[in-house]
């Protein structure tokens, strides 16, 4: 596709449940990221893929959260055990690489709600 | 600790004139800063950067600013469209690399036909 694209565009789930979280990034970008909006706040950094490298997971807010990438392309966004402080907007965006002048380009989020 | 502080959560200005968003830095070691407009259930977009070595940047209609001495960053926008209401979200980064964003928590711009 043109852009980012994740799914789904919505999740409701109760807590304790596990959700997964996809985005697939723009063809031929190396650099994926994943960033959540909480309600009222600002982008919060998540976690980091560069091509084969160890990714940057310093902002996973717990061990709840885990993400993987499958052959450089599509990410998994997981969290176990969900708790309502979880909802959120949680976005993803690619890059071509890591690097000045590479932007970030972000899908339209996957708005989870846990009730 | 807010790293990136967007001060004025809603700003609103008429059609044709300056739209100027506000963001301030605590963290030194930024040194790239980048302003993102989102409109509603989309993500953001990328509008303008610039470099800690540069002190404006110019794209169109949009300019940047940056004070470093005084950890300040404006975006300007001359001259307003009914199109450019959305949220705007400054962010910045440091060690000269574009990843691990810290965002502000955005400003909602309106602008008046």
């Amino acid at each position: 596709g043109a852009g980012v694209s994740q799914s789904p565009s919505n999740k409701v789930t109760e807590k304790g449940k596990d959700v997964e979280l996809r985005c697939d990034p723009i063809s031929g970008h190396t650099a994926l990221y994943w960033y959540r909006q909480s309600l009222g706040q600002g982008l919060e950094f998540l976690i980091y893929f560069q091509g084969n490298s160890a990714p940057d997971k310093s902002g996973l807010p717990s061990d709840r959260f885990s993400a993987e990438r499958t052959g450089g392309s599509v990410s998994t966004l997981t969290i176990q055990r969900t708790q309502q402080e979880d909802s959120a907007v949680y976005l993803c965006a690619s890059s071509l690489v890591r690097g000045l002048g590479n932007e970030q380009f972000f899908g339209p989020g996957t708005r989870l709600t846990v009730l | 600790d807010q790293q990136v502080k967007q001060n004025s959560p809603s700003l609103s200005v008429q059609e044709g004139r300056i739209s100027i968003l506000n963001c301030d830095y605590t963290n030194s070691m930024f040194d790239y800063f980048l302003w993102y407009k989102k409109y509603p259930a989309e993500g953001p977009t990328f509008l303008i950067s610039i470099s800690s070595i540069k002190d404006k940047n110019e794209d169109g209609r949009f300019t940047v600013f940056l004070n470093k001495s005084a950890k300040h960053l404006s975006l300007h926008i001359v001259p307003s469209q009914p199109g450019d209401s959305a949220v705007y979200f400054c962010a910045a980064s440091e060690g000269g690399s574009n990843y691990k964003l810290t965002f502000g928590k955005g400003t909602l711009l309106t602008v008046n036909p």
